[in-house]
């Protein structure tokens, strides 16, 4: 199956640390993405993870691999008003695919 | 140049018009892909050009017809369409599979996309 379920809302104080998790139900899946997108605009490629990696970090982003669980999370630190917005995981299933299957998206909203 | 650019950015269109989206790039990439979006869900493939050829269609209606001229450009034909096909229309482009793997990381880059209301 290709299903990609995430939380719908997460709401943090500025300043704290933003977890957004993201399961899946597709073992095979080969590439992981973390999406970002602000209200009326296109989707920003924040970061991805290669299925043979269990953690990747990128300044404030921290990204968690579970092959076993099927489960993605990004996380946030220092969170800023800036990173409001809705965070979609993607899969790309194996290598010669094409089709990116994103997750039913997570709002983030920071609370001043 | 990074960038993916979708015009136009808003379209009203009635349901017997004909109109078209469109989008560039100029990366170089191989492959480009139309998405659809309603209001707080997630986009939703649609098409998939690979070297400038039809290589995924996720069952669209006729009434949406793709078209890939060359490996910068991308439209998308409407004709007859109803209500419930308002929505934001995203193009992406990536560098495309080759050898069986995808080009560098395999991510998509996305256009700003282009708002659809059908009267």
């Amino acid at each position: 199956g290709e299903d990609v379920e995430q939380s719908l809302f997460l709401s943090v104080r500025e300043g704290d640390s933003s977890v957004i998790n993201c399961t899946y139900t597709d073992s095979s899946s080969t590439y992981l993405y973390w999406y970002k997108q602000e209200p009326g605009a296109g989707l920003q490629l924040l970061t991805y993870i290669f299925s043979n990696m269990d953690m990747k970090q990128d300044q404030r982003l921290t990204v968690l691999l579970n092959k076993k669980d099927k489960h993605l999370s990004l996380r946030i630190a220092d969170t800023q008003t800036g990173d409001s917005a809705i965070y979609f995981c993607a899969e790309r299933l194996d290598f010669g695919n094409e089709k990116l299957t994103f997750g039913t998206g997570t709002r983030l909203t920071i609370i001043p | 140049d990074t960038e993916v650019t979708q015009t136009p950015k808003h379209l009203v269109m009635g349901m017997t018009n004909k109109k078209s989206l469109k989008c560039e790039q100029h990366m170089g990439h191989r492959a480009m892909y139309w998405y659809k979006q309603k209001a707080k869900k997630p986009p939703e493939l649609m098409f998939v050009y690979s070297y400038e050829k039809l290589s995924i269609n996720e069952s669209v209606p006729s009434r949406f017809s793709p078209e890939c001229p060359n490996s910068s450009l991308l439209n998308l034909h409407l004709h007859a369409l109803q209500p419930e096909d308002s929505a934001l229309y995203l193009c992406a482009s990536s560098r495309g599979i080759a050898s069986g793997r995808p080009g560098g990381t395999g991510e998509l880059f996305f256009g700003e996309g282009s708002r659809l209301t059908v009267l």
